[in-house]
């Protein structure tokens, strides 16, 4: 079946503009991460919903990032006023999302991501 | 607060030959255990993961990992590199509390010499 997809692949922007990244997750996954991966590191958490509600939003970097998901499925990664610094890699990720009681089975699979530069 | 450490940035063997890709958690507990690989333009796959049980845990690709608690690591082996295996390997862990919020490490970039 179809895996998670992300659009736009890449996108190019300048400072200070807003950018809204998409994901697809695989159908009927319940669960949905975003994480943001630099240059030479590895991914970090930004935001995991669980639903159309957030769950966990700790990993965002200050209050220009916010993220929705409001049916459920499909969610937008949305950049105000973008720095420089927000030029990395976003990933996204969906899981069946069973929570705490069946996360021995909840494996995360990963979109290919969207590459963002800001200029 | 959590953090794994992959104390090797790049690494290269022969094709055929053995692979160890070192990894260290820092956390009070036992946390749940991860390896991902990362290939170019594609997304990170799942290798193999360890929540409790058997502390040797098979993946795919052929590829294992070994929980050892005493150490605080989780080391990936694989018996015998293929090119197709050259990628980005990523260790992580996840609090048993917060499941959902992986930290994963810096990498280890595998190369492998024909």
């Amino acid at each position: 079946g179809a895996g998670v997809s992300q659009t736009p692949s890449n996108k190019v922007t300048e400072k200070g503009k807003y950018v809204e990244l998409r994901c697809d997750p695989i159908s009927g996954h319940t669960a949905l991460y975003w994480y943001r991966q630099s240059l030479g590191q590895g991914p970090e958490f930004l935001i995991y919903f669980q639903g159309t509600g957030a769950a966990d939003d700790s990993g965002l970097p200050n209050d220009r990032f916010f993220a929705v998901r409001p049916e459920g499925s499909v969610s937008t990664l949305k950049i105000q006023r973008t720095e420089r610094g927000d030029s990395a890699v976003y990933l996204c990720a969906s899981s069946h999302g069973q929570g705490l009681a069946g996360a021995s089975s909840d494996t995360q699979y990963f979109g290919p991501g969207t590459r963002l530069t800001v200029l | 607060a959590q953090s794994v450490t992959q104390p090797d940035i790049h690494i290269t063997v022969s094709e055929g030959a053995s692979l160890e890709l070192r990894c260290n958690y820092s956390y009070g507990a036992t946390p749940y255990l991860f390896w991902y690989v990362q290939s170019p333009g594609q997304g990170l796959q799942l290798l193999l993961k360890y929540f409790s049980g058997d502390t040797l845990v098979q993946g795919i690709k052929g590829f294992e990992a070994e929980f050892k608690r005493s150490q605080s690591s989780f080391n990936l082996r694989k018996p015998s590199v293929h090119w197709s295996d050259a990628a980005e390997y990523f260790c992580a862990v996840a609090a048993r509390s917060s499941a959902s919020k992986i930290i994963f490490g810096s990498g280890t970039r595998l190369s492998i010499r024909p």
